[in-house]
């Protein structure tokens, strides 16, 4: 199966700073997703990324706040920008991927701290 | 609006007995349906998908499918501490054009 990785694994931030995570699969995926995760709560969907397309964003989501980029099949970034301590989650990325490309694998998240 | 449900536990089984998740689904036309467990502080790990109705095997995991009932199942025979996680529902609806993931189940198998 594909390799899923994510960079940074974890990071602390301060408030009104923006990061980047970085997301790379070591092979040609259409649709790639981010996820935020509280702890202990379930997966929130942030935004849907295909390759040459402007990422569709869920409901609560914005791309001023959120921006993605998908330059390429094997790649997406998502910026969390003027950050607040609301913004504290675990960011994770997955990719479609399967026989049918129609299995969702998950990086191994990013662990985000805003103080 | 398309939906996953599931019990969200925490569900406690003693160690060797048979652990039983269920998940229900709203969209009639889903027809790829996954298991992940999440471990806390991991991301999910993907446990079984099943597409057909009935059962499907592996290892300790059993999937059980009912489309007719939208309902999806996982059992995990011979529980173990360290299948100790949160068990996570998705169902690939839409035709495969819309991934939606049930809030999971918190499974505790106790020694």
């Amino acid at each position: 199966s594909a390799v899923i990785s994510q960079k940074p694994s974890r990071d602390i931030c301060q408030r009104g700073t923006s990061l980047t995570i970085q997301c790379q699969v070591d092979s040609q995926v259409t649709m790639m997703f981010w996820y935020r995760q509280q702890p202990g709560q379930s997966l929130t969907l942030i935004a849907t990324a295909n390759q040459g397309s402007e990422a569709t964003y869920e409901s609560g989501f914005v791309i001023d706040k959120f921006p993605i980029s998908r330059p390429n099949l094997t790649f997406s970034t998502l910026t969390v920008s003027n950050m607040s301590p609301e913004d504290s989650s675990i960011y994770l990325c997955s990719a479609l991927l399967g026989d049918l490309a129609d299995t969702q694998y998950f990086g191994p998240g990013t662990r985000l701290t805003v103080l | 609006q398309k939906e996953v449900e599931q019990n969200s536990g925490p569900l406690s089984v003693p160690e060797g007995a048979i652990a039983s998740l269920n998940c229900t689904y709203s969209d009639r036309g889903s027809q790829s349906f996954f298991w992940y467990r999440q471990y806390s502080g991991k991301s999910p790990e993907l446990i079984m998908s099943i597409y057909s109705n009935g059962d499907k095997e592996d290892g300790r995991f059993t999937a059980q499918l009912n489309k007719a009932s939208q309902y999806v199942s996982l059992l995990i025979r011979d529980s173990q501490p360290s299948d100790s996680a949160t068990y996570l529902c998705a169902v690939n609806m839409d035709y495969g054009q819309n991934f939606v993931f049930g809030p999971g189940t918190r499974l505790s198998v106790l020694p």
